[in-house]
């Protein structure tokens, strides 16, 4: 089954450490693979995509992720986190060339401490 | 500015009556999607449309009702039927053309039936 595993709930870093997110997924072929980013009771903003090519891929914010087929992971890394970084963080992935049907994992909430 | 619009921000309704939420985009998207989200369940799709009159039930659709009479509109009832309808809706689109492009989002209804 297509699945998508965060497997942190909750994060806590202190301001200026770097930061890594896991995502990791389960589908048939390589899927479109997203990152958002939910402040609270807020919707989503997209950080960062993945469709092909370079396996490491730039977004907004300073953030980054990178795409291992091997281990079928999607990890987003910020090599310095600012105390406006804190929110939900959500991994997602969608079929091939149709993003109708995203698969959201469950979310991991960032906390920042100065 | 191009956008996402979702009226009201928090909504109170009585158990057994229905309640219809509002969705509105300017940004010329052909597909548009509603979403439920539970803390810590992620996102889970409750219905899609790609164009004008036709939509689709994503996963979780029982107890929901859409329409799409006009491209900017999406609107979503929670019916008497939903079992747990408390949550937060979220609304988005995505345009067409691009394989892949990803979804926008809105900035949420909060449902609460008492």
């Amino acid at each position: 089954a297509q699945s998508v595993t965060q497997p942190d709930i909750h994060i806590t870093v202190s301001e200026g450490a770097s930061l890594e997110l896991r995502c990791n997924y389960s589908y048939g072929a390589t899927p479109y693979l997203f990152w958002y980013v939910q402040s609270p009771g807020q919707g989503l903003q997209l950080l960062l995509k993945y469709f092909s090519g370079d396996t490491l891929v730039q977004g907004i914010k300073g953030f980054e992720a990178e795409f291992k087929r091997s281990q079928s992971s999607f990890n987003l890394r910020k090599p310095s986190v600012h105390w406006s970084d804190a929110a939900e963080y959500f991994c997602a992935v969608g079929p091939p060339y149709n993003t109708d049907k995203l698969i959201f994992g469950t979310g991991t909430r960032l906390q920042v401490f100065p | 500015d191009g956008g996402i619009t979702q009226s009201p921000k928090y909504l109170f309704r009585k158990e057994g009556q229905n309640v219809t939420l509002s969705c509105e985009q300017n940004l010329n998207h052909d597909a548009m999607y509603w979403y439920r989200q539970d803390p810590g369940q992620g996102l889970r799709l409750i219905y899609y449309s790609q164009i004008v009159n036709d939509f689709q039930k994503g996963d979780i659709a029982e107890g929901y009702s859409v329409s799409r009479e006009k491209k900017e509109s999406f609107p979503l009832t929670v019916t008497s039927a939903q079992k747990n309808p408390t949550a937060f809706y979220l609304c988005a689109s995505r345009g067409q053309g691009a394989p892949g492009n990803e979804q926008f989002f809105g900035p949420g209804t909060r449902l609460t039936v008492l």
